[in-house]
């Protein structure tokens, strides 16, 4: 099956600094790529997500880049603010979802 | 947030017992799946279901059984709880498999004392 590997656990940045996560994949039918904030005590909510025919994709402050060749996508935030404080999970996915371990990011005030 | 919600949100139970958590959905999604989050460990699949009566296990299936009668409900059951059965469990949905955004419930805490 699928093995995907998240880096890294934990991150803190200053506020107004960037942050960046990255996930690698071993499945090279993986082709639906998410990312996932989990705010203490509450769900997995989708923040953003990618497709494999697709190599950056953009919302306001966050980014996500793919690169198919290498297996591997990451996570951009800038301009941190401190409710970007959570756990936040990349997942690939064929047929079902395969999460990497998560990355604990803290924005320092 | 999408409508699904996950009873009991907390469950403390002894070594041995039975137990049974409950998924439901009102979005009509094909797909249910059953996860526990551990630290360290991320988001483990424990069950997934692709249709009424359809499941398929997942890559900590040991201990667990599913069940799917209905669209709207996916329940998981620890057969004899074990203290390493203490997780976070979540319930998710998607319409079409791995392809498209997965919702999730709340999330239940089981503790097995």
């Amino acid at each position: 099956g699928e093995n995907v590997e998240q880096h890294p656990s934990t991150l803190s940045v200053q506020e107004g600094d960037s942050a960046v996560i990255k996930c690698t994949y071993s499945d090279s039918a993986s082709n639906y790529f998410p990312w996932y904030k989990q705010e203490l005590g509450k769900r997995p909510q989708l923040i953003i997500d990618i497709r494999s025919n697709v190599g950056e994709k953009k919302d306001q402050r966050i980014a996500v880049t793919l690169n198919k060749t290498a297996k591997h996508f990451s996570l951009h935030i800038t301009e941190t603010q401190p409710e970007d404080s959570a756990v936040y999970f990349c997942a690939a996915t064929g047929n079902q979802f395969y999460f990497g371990t998560g990355t604990s990011l803290t924005v320092i005030p | 947030d999408a409508g699904i919600t996950q009873s009991p949100r907390h469950k403390v139970t002894e070594t041995g017992t039975p137990v049974t958590l409950r998924c439901h959905q009102t979005e009509n999604h094909r797909y249910m799946y059953w996860y526990r989050q551990d630290p360290g460990h991320g988001l483990r699949l424990i069950h997934y279901s692709y249709g009424v009566k359809d499941t398929d296990k997942g890559e900590v299936s040991d201990g667990y059984s599913v069940s799917r009668s209905k669209t709207e409900d996916f329940l998981l059951t620890l057969e004899s709880a074990t203290s390493s059965q203490t997780s976070v469990y979540f319930c998710a949905t998607t319409q079409t498999g791995g392809e498209t955004e997965a919702f999730f419930g709340q999330g239940t805490r089981l503790t097995v004392v």
